[in-house]
């Protein structure tokens, strides 16, 4: 069955940059982008950009433009997506989610379990 | 950007009951309006897509339905499995936008 498994919970110093993994399995990874979502304590949910399965094309949300990457490794089929500058605000749950057809416009019908991001000094 | 109105915010309701929430984009979307429920230390999961389409494996008392700039979710009978926040979200153009989410809670 598709899943979606995340790395582990990550503490980080304000300043500092965290890599988050999201492995893919279960379906053919190039034929999917993977969608990065964000979740701040109880706040609602924030796009942040996507990737695409197929070519490694990628569209940021502006608001993380110049501070976030994302990249593909499709030999593990796994995503990552790096944070840098981290302040107290980016504490959240990230979580990778795949979109059910070939673009980013799309639902996505896949989530991975989220990873916990703390940033404090 | 797309601005996605969620409302109610949240709302209190019984088994059993009917239950509707209303998104509004800020801008025309066509059917590019998907639903997600979210229940606590849980990611979201999938509802309906393409604003009336429900996901394999939903229950049936769930239905969406709108165009344009108006959309609505119904929980026809509410189960106690049901409560939980939902949200709203348009893959109509980027940046990708999500509603501000709408708690249901047990009366």
């Amino acid at each position: 069955q598709v899943q979606l498994v995340q790395s582990g919970a990550e503490v980080k110093k304000p300043g500092a940059s965290v890599k988050v993994s999201c492995k893919a399995s279960g379906y053919t990874f190039a034929t999917h982008g993977i969608t990065w979502v964000r979740q701040a304590p109880g706040q609602g949910l924030e796009w942040m950009g996507w990737i695409s399965g197929y070519n490694g094309n990628t569209d940021y949300a502006q608001k993380f433009q110049g501070r976030v990457t994302m990249t593909t490794d499709t030999s593990t089929s796994t995503a990552y997506m790096e944070l840098r500058s981290l302040r107290s605000d980016d504490t959240a749950v990230y979580y990778c989610a795949r979109p059910r057809g070939l673009t980013i416009f799309e639902s996505f019908d896949q989530w991975g379990q989220g990873t916990l991001v703390i940033v404090s000094s | 950007d797309i601005q996605m109105t969620q409302s109610p915010s949240s709302l209190s309701a019984s088994v059993g009951d009917r239950v509707t929430i209303t998104c509004r984009p800020s801008q025309r979307i066509s059917n590019y309006l998907n639903w997600y429920q979210q229940k606590p230390g849980k990611a979201p999961n999938l509802l309906i897509f393409a604003a009336s389409t429900l996901e394999s494996g939903v229950p049936s008392r769930f239905s969406g339905s709108g165009s344009g700039t108006d959309f609505t979710l119904t929980i026809s009978s509410l189960q106690p499995e049901d409560f939980a926040t939902y949200y709203c979200q348009q893959s109509y153009s980027m940046p990708l936008t999500f509603g501000g989410g709408t708690k249901v809670e047990i009366k």
